[in-house]
Parts: C-alpha cells; sequence; structure tokens
C-alpha cells in the first residue's frame, strides 16, 4: 500500500493568507491528484500531475494551484485563502505504466478559512 | 462517461456479508468498476476493481454481471471498523489522469 502524507492535517487561518498544503509520497508514483470534498458530499478533482513538470487543472474550477518540481512531492497553494476555501482537501497518487491503477489517498487536510 | 447509481444508505450485521449494489447500465466495454470506501474525516481508501470477470482480495468480492450492467462489492464478514462510505466508480481504460468521479456513495452502517 503507499505512503502518503498530507501535512497539516487541520488548519485555522484568516482571510487573504497565503497557504501551502503539503502532499508527499514515497512509492514513487508518477501520477498525483489534488480532489477537494466538502462534508458529506462528493469527491471533485481539482488538479493533477502525470510526473515532475506535468500539472493540469482537474474538472473542478479551483483558485488553487500546484507545482511539481519532484516525484514525491505535490504541494497545492492558495495565494489569498477566502472563506469560500473552507474545505477539505485530499491528495492521491497511483503507478503509471500499466492503466487503471488505483489511486492511493492521504488523510488529507481539512482547512477552514476565517 | 458512465455514471453509477447506489442505495444511499444500508446497514448490515457484525459477522454477516455485506452485499452492496451498483447500477453502471450506461457502461462501456473498456470501463472498469472500482470500489473504494471512506471512514469519517480519512481519505479514500481503495477495495478492489474489475472489467468483467468476478475479482477477490483479501478485503472483498466483487461480483460483476455477466452483461456488466451492475455489480456487487461483497464483504463477507462485516466489522464494525467496515461502516463507511463506499463508492463504485466507472473509469475507462487509458484515460491520461486516470481520474476517478466520485458520486454520493452509499452509507454502510455495521451494527453489533
Amino acid at each position: 500500500e503507499a505512503d502518503i502524507y498530507q501535512t497539516p492535517r487541520y488548519l485555522v487561518i484568516g482571510t487573504g493568507k497565503k497557504i501551502t498544503l503539503e502532499c508527499s509520497q514515497t512509492m514513487g508514483h508518477d501520477k498525483m491528484y489534488w480532489y477537494q470534498q466538502d462534508p458529506g458530499m462528493e469527491l471533485h478533482l481539482i488538479h493533477y500531475s502525470y510526473g515532475v513538470n506535468s500539472t493540469e487543472k482537474g474538472d473542478l474550477s479551483s483558485e488553487s494551484t500546484v507545482s511539481r518540481i519532484r516525484t514525491e512531492h505535490f504541494p497545492l497553494t492558495l495565494e489569498s485563502a477566502r472563506p469560500s476555501h473552507t474545505s477539505q482537501y485530499l491528495c492521491a497518487s497511483s503507478e503509471s505504466g500499466r492503466a487503471n491503477q488505483p489511486q492511493h489517498f492521504g488523510d488529507g487536510t481539512r482547512l477552514s478559512i476565517l | 462517461d458512465a455514471k453509477t447509481t447506489q442505495p444511499p444508505s444500508m446497514d448490515c450485521a457484525e459477522g454477516r456479508a455485506a452485499n452492496l449494489p451498483c447500477n453502471h447500465s450506461t457502461i462501456s466495454g473498456n470501463e472498469y468498476v472500482y470500489w473504494y470506501r471512506q471512514i469519517h474525516s480519512q481519505g479514500p481508501q481503495y477495495i478492489i476493481h474489475g472489467l468483467k470477470n468476478n475479482e477477490t482480495n483479501e478485503m472483498a468480492s466483487l461480483i460483476i454481471t455477466e452483461d456488466r450492467k451492475s455489480s456487487t462489492l461483497i464483504l463477507p464478514h462485516a466489522t464494525l471498523r467496515d461502516t463507511a462510505v463506499y463508492y463504485c466508480i466507472v473509469s475507462p481504460l487509458y484515460l491520461i489522469a486516470d481520474k476517478l468521479i466520485f458520486g454520493t456513495g452509499t452509507r454502510l452502517q455495521v451494527f453489533p
């Protein structure tokens, strides 16, 4: 099973702050993903990456940005947080090479913007 | 992409088999069926996936009908720790980003 870590686990912060949510995986997976999930609601893909220097927007529009400078690291940044960004953010990764490899998820960052 | 339909909630007694149904009547020939679950406050956990043959692993069994329009996830001996939301997802073969589209899932409650 993939080891994938997200920090912080919880974050409460004021409006206008710059926030970076960290995601790291130790399995050497090329593909990584960010999902957003409101309480009791569906997961929505907001960003994904095929590998280093590759980033793509997902199905749900998001004001966040991502970078992929190293295989194991896929941080998500909000330049100026707003209350509408309050949500849970889930990071996942999967192997490439063979199609349809399952995605392995971290435990998420629960973000609250005051 | 094919959509899935799942009952919103189910109950199961501890120690019994939990059978979670999923309809995917518009599935196409190259789409796999995936099952994930999400325990409260955690990230989704992969359970199993298959194309047309039945599959079994240490967590569960996946039964796919011959016409592939529906499937059933079977937890053979449910425990209290299996209480979670279970998601049935279909995803095309060779989709570049292997994007998963999560629906609302089935909330399984296992009771003592």
